[in-house]
């Protein structure tokens, strides 16, 4: 029983580049979450999606795309990276919406 | 879009002390409140939570309490312990939006 994993661990990729951070859960949770956290600014939504087949913006979604290709996988995609997108990315999931989250470990990603 | 307001930023205390962290919101009709916890390099991890059918929860050395009517609520740590040090999140629930809103944590120290 993994829970929530996250691919890959560290990135980093020169500005323009494009890549995609998957996250997979096998804790059967209905929501899926994409969060970035940068020093001193918590933790801010970027998408997220309540339920299989469904995905909305989040507080900062501006440079990032999501998929969520089944209930277990929920994908988030920078078509062409800034350094302001220099960050950790966590992914979390709930059963509920509105309920406890559980996070994946995160990538720690480095645009230069 | 609801707002969590978290302070202190920082927070040092000496070992066996206690430690007091508050949040605020804004939307009126936020009904769960979790708190995480985030060691170094590591994920955030839920410690307790409180739905707001209740005032208070207690955890062994840890507590939270919430007021619905001021809306704010507290996260309380006694006897505290050199391992308690952290980084330290509120969140609430946000009807606007199937997900939980964070607050911009806080530095736990704790001196020996």
């Amino acid at each position: 029983n993994a829970g929530v994993t996250q691919t890959p661990k560290f990135q980093v990729l020169k500005t323009g580049q494009s890549m995609t951070l998957q996250c997979a859960q096998d804790m059967n949770h209905n929501s899926m979450y994409w969060y970035r956290q940068d020093p001193g600014m918590g933790l801010r939504l970027i998408y997220y999606s309540a339920s299989e087949g469904t995905t909305d913006k989040g507080e900062v979604p501006n440079g990032y795309n999501v998929s969520r290709l089944n209930k277990r996988e929920f994908s988030l995609r920078l078509e062409s990276a800034a350094p302001s997108q220099t960050s950790v990315y966590f992914c979390a999931t709930s059963m509920e919406g509105r309920g406890e989250q559980y996070f994946g470990p995160g990538t720690r990603l480095t645009v230069t | 879009g609801e707002n969590v307001e978290q302070h202190p930023s920082t927070l040092s205390v000496q070992e066996g002390d206690s430690a007091v962290i508050k949040c605020t919101y804004s939307d009126s009709a936020s009904n769960y409140f979790p708190w995480y916890k985030q060691e170094l390099g590591k994920r955030p991890q839920l410690i307790i939570d409180i739905r707001s059918n209740v005032g208070e929860k207690k955890d062994q050395r840890i507590a939270v309490t919430l007021n619905k009517t001021a809306k704010h609520f507290s996260l309380h740590i006694t006897e505290t312990q050199p391992e308690d040090s952290a980084v330290y999140f509120c969140a609430s629930d946000y009807t606007g939006r199937r997900a939980l809103t964070f607050g911009s944590g806080t530095r736990l120290q704790v001196q020996p």
